[in-house]
């Protein structure tokens, strides 16, 4: 079975700093790895998703995660943190089967300390 | 780029009553949708799978006959929340995959009183 672990609940960043939030994964084929965000009350929008090539994936707002197969890992990073990126940021895994649903981590609430 | 468009937003409803979700998708076919509930301060847990045309799959511990999911055609499935209760207060989000990745509704707040 497929499973994703986020393992920092919160984290809270100054802005202008540099930000990474881990992603674990577990999955028995090749992955297709996707970050989303959250802001309150809101939906989900996707950030950046990896299905193959390249293994460092660029994003929107800045964002860019790199997959390494050894690691089991997708962390998401960015240079330097805005305000408006306070949010709830979820990892996924899915595969290239059309019938299987995403599995989502627990989710990382990020802060943005002024 | 492919959309699904998910309403109500938001419903506030007595205890009792039933409630219906619609996701439509706008400019493709979605012969698959997924249901998720989340609630507050916790990740998205799937609910239900559904297919157009045949009968939904339920995840365990999900009461079929209390989450009512039809898939009636290639752009429409619905979840009806029927006899709501307060613990079903929940944020509903509908989700289609397709050749590219996941659609995602805009979800639904659901708030039973």
């Amino acid at each position: 079975a497929q499973s994703v672990t986020q393992p920092d609940i919160h984290i809270t960043v100054s802005e202008g700093a540099s930000l990474e939030l881990r992603c674990n994964y577990s999955y028995g084929a090749t992955p297709y790895l996707f970050w989303y965000v959250q802001s309150p009350g809101q939906g989900l929008q996707l950030l950046l998703k990896y299905f193959s090539g390249d293994t460092l994936v660029q994003g929107i707002k800045g964002f860019e995660a790199e997959f390494k197969r050894s690691q089991s890992s997708f962390n998401l990073r960015k240079p330097s943190v805005h305000w408006s990126d306070a949010a709830e940021y979820f990892c996924a895994v899915g595969s290239n089967n059309a019938g299987n649903m995403l599995t989502f981590g627990g989710g990382t609430r990020l802060m943005v300390k002024p | 780029g492919a959309v699904v468009s998910q309403h109500p937003s938001r419903v506030i409803c007595k205890s009792g009553t039933s409630v219906k979700i619609e996701c439509r998708s706008l400019d493709f076919q979605a012969t698959t949708m997924f249901w998720y509930r989340q609630f507050p301060k916790q990740s998205l847990m799937l609910m239900a799978t559904s297919n157009e045309g045949s009968k939904a799959t339920y995840e365990q511990g999900v009461e079929k006959d209390k989450f009512l999911i039809n898939h009636a055609s290639l752009t429409l499935s619905t979840l009806t929340v029927t006899s709501a209760h307060p613990e079903d207060s929940s944020f509903y989000i509908c989700s289609a995959p397709g050749r590219y990745g996941y659609t995602f509704g805009s979800g639904t707040r659901l708030t039973v009183v």
